[in-house]
């Protein structure tokens, strides 16, 4: 897995469109760029994987660079559900073993 | 939407006893997983399993844990002699074969307390 830096933390508004950015310069061909969310006391939760581009469905958009040494997570309108652990993976997307390395996430807190 | 559960949804032991977590994976799936986060830490990966045998097992899977599909649709995750450090929340996840490898689907977890 390629090394991912990401903020330990960030804080935003309700109604406020918040973007995370992960950086991974080590990025190999072949990886894919997927983010989790973990709410307080629940298990991760696979959000968006993308591999070039962007990409977007029902929960968030996930915007990525020509380069991908980077990506970014974007929440639109956040509500104070959105509080909780964002967490930036980057791997081959058809590993065999596939066991997923957390590290320590970006923690999102939404305020009214 | 399928998931996948967990029970109990939370184990209080004494230290020294056998404790089994259970997990249903969800239902087509082949490839499981257990993984722990103790309290404020990191999730860690602890082992996968496909096809009735361990794939991958971490440094922290030692002979005191084992897992086992006992049936077609359970998972189980025992701890032969729990200790202390061993309190945690246990969470279980699955995937299919036609997703990516990353996209895992996790259970809500088991809180075990060990005392």
């Amino acid at each position: 897995l390629a090394k991912t830096t990401q903020p330990i933390s960030m804080d935003s508004y309700e109604g406020q469109e918040v973007n995370i950015t992960c950086s991974h310069n080590n990025i190999a061909t072949n990886d894919y760029i997927t983010w989790y969310q973990q709410f307080p006391s629940q298990g991760p939760r696979f959000i968006i994987q993308g591999y070039k581009t962007k990409v977007t469905n029902e929960v968030a958009s996930l915007f990525i660079p020509a380069d991908r040494k980077s990506s970014t997570l974007s929440l639109p309108r956040v509500s104070l559900s959105d509080t909780a652990v964002y967490y930036c993976l980057v791997g081959r997307r058809y590993s065999s073993a596939s066991k997923i390395i957390f590290g320590s996430g970006t923690r999102l807190s939404i305020r009214p | 939407e399928p998931e996948v559960t967990q029970t109990p949804s939370h184990q209080v032991t004494q230290m020294g006893q056998e404790v089994i977590l259970r997990c249903v994976p969800i239902s087509n799936h082949l490839y499981f997983y257990w993984y722990r986060q103790i309290l404020g830490q990191k999730v860690e990966f602890l082992v996968s399993f496909y096809n009735n045998e361990i794939s991958e097992k971490s440094e922290i899977f030692d002979d005191q844990f084992s897992v086992e599909r006992p049936d077609g649709s359970n998972f189980t995750l025992k701890i032969r002699s729990t200790k202390l450090e061993d309190s945690a929340m246990y969470f279980c996840a699955s995937r299919g074969t036609s997703g990516s490898g990353y996209e895992q689907y996790f259970g809500p977890g088991t809180r075990l307390t060990v005392t």
